[in-house]
């Protein structure tokens, strides 16, 4: 069985711009969370789909954006990219329902951000 | 609410002692309660949970956690270190039904050979 899937592992961007990244999670899982990754702050949770709705929201500004496609596909977006953007964006899915979750969640490599 | 507090952001141990990382909680509701690991340039990975089963719970690669309603703790212990279990670790936390874990800051382990 194929794991959380990310992309780009790797990017660079310069100040200013944008990135999207993606997460294709495990087949079958309905839930997919976002969670930031730096060294001063941790890991905090940007953002948690479950069936195309966004159950959970971190607190993030406005240029943090993410969705979730029909088939569980997920992106999120960073606009207007800012120095203290650089960090480990990690994907996890899990299978979701409220009866099956015991909160256990399987993640993806992750996509590192450097922002020059 | 939930949070969790790991003691200790860095802890060193000798290969083949014991290793002990603290994790307090706080949860207004029965805990779900989550130790994952992290290897340089990895995601994270499910060590062991809790689930209301037993306090006691045994995971992978020898490590196992002890839940303590009294304490609110739920401390990862492994008998003998060994220069693979060098990684950072995280305690984390939800409720039954919540998607939401909130994890602990991490604690760094160092094996010393």
């Amino acid at each position: 069985k194929a794991g959380v899937t990310q992309t780009p592992r790797y990017l660079i961007k310069t100040r200013g711009q944008q990135v999207t990244l993606s997460c294709s999670p495990i087949s079958g899982h309905r839930s997919v969370s976002w969670y930031q990754q730096t060294p001063g702050q941790g890991l905090q949770c940007l953002f948690e789909y479950f069936s195309e709705t966004q159950r959970n929201k971190g607190n993030f500004p406005g240029r943090f954006s993410g969705r979730q496609f029909s088939n569980s596909r997920s992106e999120m977006n960073v606009s207007t990219l800012e120095l203290g953007d650089s960090a480990l964006y990690l994907c996890a899915s899990s299978l979701g329902g409220w009866q099956a979750n015991t909160g256990e969640l399987f993640f993806g490599e992750g996509s590192r951000l450097t922002v020059l | 609410a939930q949070s969790v507090t790991q003691l200790g952001s860095h802890v060193s141990v000798s290969e083949g002692a014991l290793v002990l990382l603290r994790c307090n909680y706080s949860s207004s509701v029965p805990p779900y309660l989550f130790w994952y690991v992290q290897y340089p340039n990895q995601g994270l990975q499910l060590l062991l949970k809790y689930t209301s089963a037993a306090t006691l719970v045994k995971g992978i690669n020898g490590f196992e956690a002890e839940f303590k309603k009294s304490e609110t703790s739920f401390h990862l212990t492994k008998p003998s270190a060994h220069m693979s279990d060098a990684a950072e670790y995280f305690c984390a936390v939800s409720g039954w039904g919540a998607q939401k874990l909130v994890f602990g800051q991490g604690t760094r382990l160092t094996i010393n050979p």
